[in-house]
């Protein structure tokens, strides 16, 4: 069957260290992978896209890293605060219509 | 602002009374779907719309209607709700596939309880 795993213990680092949040999936060939940011009772925002033929993607202290051969996609935030404690979800494209989304991982970072 | 709007935020309601959620988005977007979360199970596809009158159903569709018949309208009907179908629902747009990134812009969700 298809799944898309992320890891459901919440991680929690330090303000200042790097962040790093995995998404595993089988049985799909997504044409493209994103990740979204959702807070507490509101609705997600999307962060970053990256396509099949991409291996890496940045965007101020975010990165993301897709391996197609893995099928796996690594999210890194660096530096990181307080303020980005929020449950990162990723979301596959297949290159039809659908979305699907993981379970998310919930981030704390303490000060 | 560019944004989706969905009604009501709340809801407290018993089996079987029909209700629906409305959605609205001011993006002029074609694609639009709903979604419901669940604790461990995240967010999980209702139906979807390619576009006015174009409706196609998601991973979990049984119980639930919807209807495409604007633009920038796509409201979610539960015939006859089930407690099963106490959830977090979000509805989502965005433009079409293959233009931008594709980013899907959601709602503020609507808590909907069936006693």
């Amino acid at each position: 069957s298809q799944k898309i795993e992320q890891n459901s213990e919440a991680l929690n680092i330090q303000e200042g260290k790097t962040a790093t949040l995995t998404c595993n999936y089988t049985n799909y060939s997504p044409a493209y992978l994103q990740w979204y940011r959702q807070d507490p009772g509101r609705g997600p925002v999307f962060l970053l896209l990256i396509r099949e033929n991409e291996k890496e993607k940045r965007k101020e202290r975010l990165k993301v890293t897709f391996d197609t051969t893995l099928k796996q996609s690594l999210f890194h935030i660096t530096a990181s605060q307080p303020a980005d404690s929020a449950t990162y979800l990723c979301a596959l494209h297949t290159g039809g219509f659908k979305t699907i989304f993981g379970a998310g991982t919930r981030l704390f970072v303490k000060a | 602002e560019a944004q989706v709007t969905q009604n009501p935020r709340y809801l407290i309601t018993v089996t079987g009374k029909k209700l629906t959620v409305t959605c609205s988005q001011n993006m002029n977007h074609e694609y639009m779907s709903w979604y419901r979360q669940d604790p461990g199970l995240g967010l999980r596809q209702i139906y979807y719309s390619m576009n006015v009158e174009v409706t196609d159903k998601g991973d979990v569709p049984e119980g639930y209607k919807v209807s495409r018949k604007e633009k920038r309208n796509f409201p979610l009907i539960l015939e006859s709700p089930s407690p099963n179908q106490t959830s977090l629902y979000f509805c989502a747009s965005s433009a079409p596939r293959g233009i931008g990134t594709g980013e899907l812009f959601f709602g503020e969700g609507s808590r909907l309880t069936v006693l």
